[in-house]
């Protein structure tokens, strides 16, 4: 079963730093670009960050720029969000999820996470 | 930025009625690269509708998308149940790769 489990949410305060982690199952991981996307409370989805296979492509919404860092480790399987300088408008519920095709940029997600939850808050 | 306007914010319709969700982009996209979700209250996102107008394996034929350029729409025809929810169209044509605000689907 293909299956994108992520972890490491919590509660923190503005200022602090969290890494998210994603551990991907039942498909060729190495192979496919890897994205993040979060949902504030009663919010829309808003696109974070993109990785691709190889590393090669990076990409981040301006509102993360500078403050977040997406990374991948293709032996473990893992997608990772290192967090820092973190800002209550941060808060919300954080999805991994898999790109469609086999290409250097993303197309379309079609495996997501079942999200972990980060609030931001003193 | 690509700013993707849905509309409308919110549709009301019965089961069996056919819904027309419309996603225009503040410029062309290809349509290689717009795509439309399904979510539900507490679920992830689910994706229904890649390159415009082609859909997954087990999405429902009931689902449809076409459109060009800057306007997109999703059809479903004969509104099942389950069919109620929020979808959000995206597009990947350029960084960054927004999504719409939504429309919510409700029962009427």
């Amino acid at each position: 079963e293909v299956q994108l489990v992520e972890s490491g949410g919590g509660l923190v305060k503005p200022g602090g730093s969290l890494r998210l982690s994603c551990a991907a199952s039942g498909f060729s991981f190495s192979s496919y670009s890897m994205n993040w996307v979060r949902q504030a409370p009663g919010k829309g989805l808003e696109w974070v960050s993109s990785i691709s296979s190889s590393r090669n492509y990076i990409y981040y919404a301006d509102s993360v720029k500078g403050r977040f860092t997406i990374s991948r480790d293709n032996a473990r399987n893992s997608l990772y969000l290192q967090m820092d300088s973190l800002r209550a408008e941060d808060s919300a519920v954080y999805y991994c999820a898999k790109d469609m095709f086999r290409g250097v940029k993303p197309d379309a997600f079609d495996i997501w996470g079942q999200g972990t939850t980060v609030t931001v808050s003193s | 930025e690509i700013v993707l306007t849905q509309s409308p914010g919110t549709l009301s319709l019965s089961p069996g009625e056919r819904a027309t969700l419309s996603c225009r982009a503040s410029q062309t996209i290809s349509s290689s690269y717009l795509v439309w979700y399904q979510q539900k209250p507490g679920q992830a996102p689910r994706l229904l509708i890649y390159g415009a107008s082609s859909r997954p394996t087990g999405i429902p034929d009931r689902f449809s998308g076409s459109g060009s350029g800057t306007d997109f729409t999703l059809t479903i025809g004969g509104l099942e149940p389950e069919d109620f929810a929020v979808y959000y169209c995206q597009q990947f044509d350029k960084s960054p790769y927004t999504f719409g605000q939504g429309t919510k689907l409700e029962i009427k």
